[in-house]
């Protein structure tokens, strides 16, 4: 079974741009999950998508978005681009069951903002 | 979620065993322990997680003491491509899906 995979892996973006971030997930997956890594912050949960409806949002400003496709693709759009937004974005996909499930993570889009 | 305690890095040489250790002494009874590593610039890599059995995957074993306040990760021979950095996280049971709080994790270096 195909892993995640996250298009594209480099990007370089100049302030005040947006950007969109796109996510296929493991075949049967249902929940997609952003998370974006920096060196000060570490890694830290952007937003899940479930049935194309965002389940969880974490302590992230307006400017960063997302949503879900019928087909459990996921996009993330950042917007009014910062220096401060360079990061490796992650995503992740679970089965999006009832219960808690192991995410598994794709390779990442590695972004960066001059 | 309970926060996790470990060290910041660790040597291990080639063949030999991996262990490494996690504290979390403030883990509730609904609160899984789950392991993820993340070779240099790749997204983190899924292990293993128990609640307090001990687990055993192709990968690893997880040891989860009695009272489950700390936990330890053992790679049984490890490998060069090994050296990484390993994330201890403890996530609670709920409906639907809780995010993973990543803390800073352990490098491993795993010597020739």
């Amino acid at each position: 079974k195909a892993g995640v995979t996250q298009t594209p892996r480099y990007l370089i973006k100049t302030r005040g741009q947006q950007v969109t971030l796109s996510c296929s997930p493991i075949s049967g997956h249902r929940s997609v999950s952003w998370y974006q890594q920096t060196p000060g912050q570490g890694l830290q949960f952007l937003f899940e998508y479930f049935s194309e409806t965002q389940r969880n949002k974490g302590n992230f400003p307006g400017r960063f978005s997302g949503r879900q496709f019928s087909n459990s693709r996921s996009e993330m759009n950042v917007s009014t681009l910062e220096l401060g937004d360079s990061a490796l974005y992650l995503c992740a996909s679970s089965l999006g069951g009832s219960h808690q499930e192991t995410q598994y993570f794709g390779p990442g889009t590695r972004l960066l903002v001059l | 979620d309970a926060k996790t305690t470990q060290p910041t890095s660790m040597d291990c040489a080639e063949g030999r065993a991996a262990n490494l250790p996690c504290n979390h002494s403030t883990i509730s009874g609904n609160e899984y322990v789950y392991w993820y590593r993340q070779i240099h610039s790749q997204g983190p890599q899924y292990i293993i997680h128990g609640l307090k059995n001990n687990e055993t995957n192709e990968m690893a074993s997880l040891i989860i003491t009695e009272d489950r306040k700390s936990s330890t990760l053992i790679l049984p021979h490890a490998t060069l491509r090994d050296t990484a950095v390993y994330y201890c996280i403890v996530r609670v049971v709920v409906t639907g899906n809780t995010p993973l709080v990543f803390g800073k994790g352990t490098r491993l270096s795993v010597i020739a």
